[in-house]
């Protein structure tokens, strides 16, 4: 139980177009995702907390505009990069919880973004 | 916010020896703190776990131990095997107003056969 897929698992794109990134929860209803990016031979970065229904989180320094986050369901969050750049070229990995109470964080696959 | 440091960087251990890898955290309200295995272009794997009310925890060659009072935590592998050479990373998750997961900067575990 407790798994978490990502969409796609890969994904190349040109300057200035968008992306976006699926997480879903496939066994159990997760009130809130997380999403973090990481770069070659670095930790895990949240950039923002998904809560369903209700507006993201952002951590300091990630901008709202650029990475829209969406929470339609219990089961799903989408990550959107606007306006891409290849420094935005990024390991990107969701996580999900059980309830608003859980600790344990089910993580994705991951989803490897390429700017050209 | 919570700040979670990581020791060493770098390990590299002969198959066989133990291996050490020491976090400290600093928000006291943090009372989860998972550890985790990820091999390159994968997720992370939780390899363990342990809450604050707890001061140490086995499963098989793994452990780890909490000083709540020191805010820090360490994981101990014992019987390394080349099959453990990943990144591991501390974690620590805050019961406070963020409830969220901190990660360490990660530890490269080389187990050399």
């Amino acid at each position: 139980g407790a798994v978490v897929s990502q969409h796609p698992s890969w994904v190349i794109c040109k300057s200035g177009t968008s992306v976006k990134i699926e997480c879903r929860s496939l066994d159990f209803q997760a009130t809130t995702m997380f999403w973090y990016r990481q770069f070659p031979k670095q930790s895990l970065m949240l950039m923002a907390t998904s809560n369903e229904g209700s507006k993201a989180t952002y951590e300091q320094g990630v901008e709202k505009d650029k990475f829209l986050i969406n929470h339609a369901s219990l089961t799903l969050s989408t990550l959107t990069v606007t306006s891409a750049h290849p420094e935005d070229s990024s390991f990107y990995i969701c996580s999900a919880g059980e309830g608003r109470g859980a600790y344990e964080q089910y993580f994705g696959p991951g989803t490897r973004l390429t700017v050209t | 916010g919570e700040n979670v440091e990581q020791h060493p960087s770098t390990l590299s251990v002969q198959e066989g020896d133990s291996a050490v890898i020491k976090c400290t955290y600093s928000d006291s309200a943090s009372n989860y703190f998972p550890w985790y295995k990820q091999e390159l272009g994968k997720r992370p794997q939780l390899i363990i776990d342990i809450r604050s009310n707890v001061g140490e925890k086995k499963d098989q060659r793994i452990a780890v131990t909490l000083n709540k009072t020191a805010k820090h935590f360490s994981l101990h592998i014992t019987e390394t095997q080349p099959e453990d050479s990943a990144v591991y990373f501390c974690a620590a998750f805050s019961s406070g107003s963020a409830r969220q997961l901190t990660f360490g900067s990660g530890t490269q575990l080389t187990v050399l056969p």
